[in-house]
């Protein structure tokens, strides 16, 4: 059993609707959630960062964490086509910053 | 604030030829990242410092790859003899603290 995994994709949704990227993890000792988006050849940028459990908002975005459940999301609301991007999600144990990436789950959002 | 900088950001080569990548990180970032992404696949960390220290080189195959970083500053990572497997991306990252941020890539290709 892979420490992360994602669901692939691809995934394709109309303009405006409301997407959710899903994680889940086996490895207790992950502290910290990521999510990161990576444009076609470009280098992944960090979307959201989230230490407890519970939901983070920024803007479109809301990260939740369920460590109960070792499940992690991401919802992107009014989503754009400029949002249609990899979204990978990422973990960290906290002792070196260290991060273990899932496979990463590809978005395209049509106009 | 500048990005982190790598180069070249394509190659191409036949397998078991030589390849060394560049990166710059961010100034005054103290921890620097190298990680393989193969197509489909999240980023693989490869090798980690702390400064001009290794922290973490675990996953870097040590027969074929190798990594310094001379003066905690600028990472070259070197691949000696290539094999048509390590057809990837590889990515550098730079830190303070937990938040990552990745650089362009290089495109590897062997053939």
């Amino acid at each position: 059993q892979k420490e992360v995994e994602q669901d692939p994709g691809p995934l394709s949704v109309p303009e405006g609707a409301i997407v959710s990227l899903n994680c889940t993890y086996s490895n207790s000792a992950f502290q910290y959630f990521m999510w990161y988006r990576q444009y076609s050849r470009k280098g992944p940028e960090l979307l959201m960062y989230t230490y407890s459990s519970g939901n983070k908002e920024d803007g479109r975005f809301t990260a939740q964490v369920d460590k109960s459940s070792k499940y992690i999301s991401l919802f992107i609301r009014d989503s754009q086509p400029s949002d249609s991007a990899t979204y990978l999600c990422a973990m960290d144990r906290g002792s070196n910053y260290k991060l273990t990436f899932g496979k990463g789950t590809l978005l395209t959002v049509n106009p | 604030e500048a990005g982190v900088a790598q180069s070249p950001r394509y190659k191409i080569i036949e397998k078991r030829q030589s390849v060394a990548f560049w990166c710059n990180p961010i100034s005054g970032h103290a921890t620097l990242y190298w990680y393989q992404q193969i197509l489909g696949q999240g980023p693989k960390l490869l090798i980690q410092f702390q400064n001009n220290g290794v922290v973490d080189d675990s996953q870097l195959p040590k027969d074929r790859f190798s990594a310094e970083r001379l003066k905690g500053v600028d990472s070259t990572l070197k691949i000696q003899p290539a094999k048509l497997e390590d057809s990837a991306v590889y990515l550098c990252a730079s830190s303070l603290g937990s938040e990552q941020y990745f650089g362009p890539g290089t495109r590897l290709t062997v053939t």
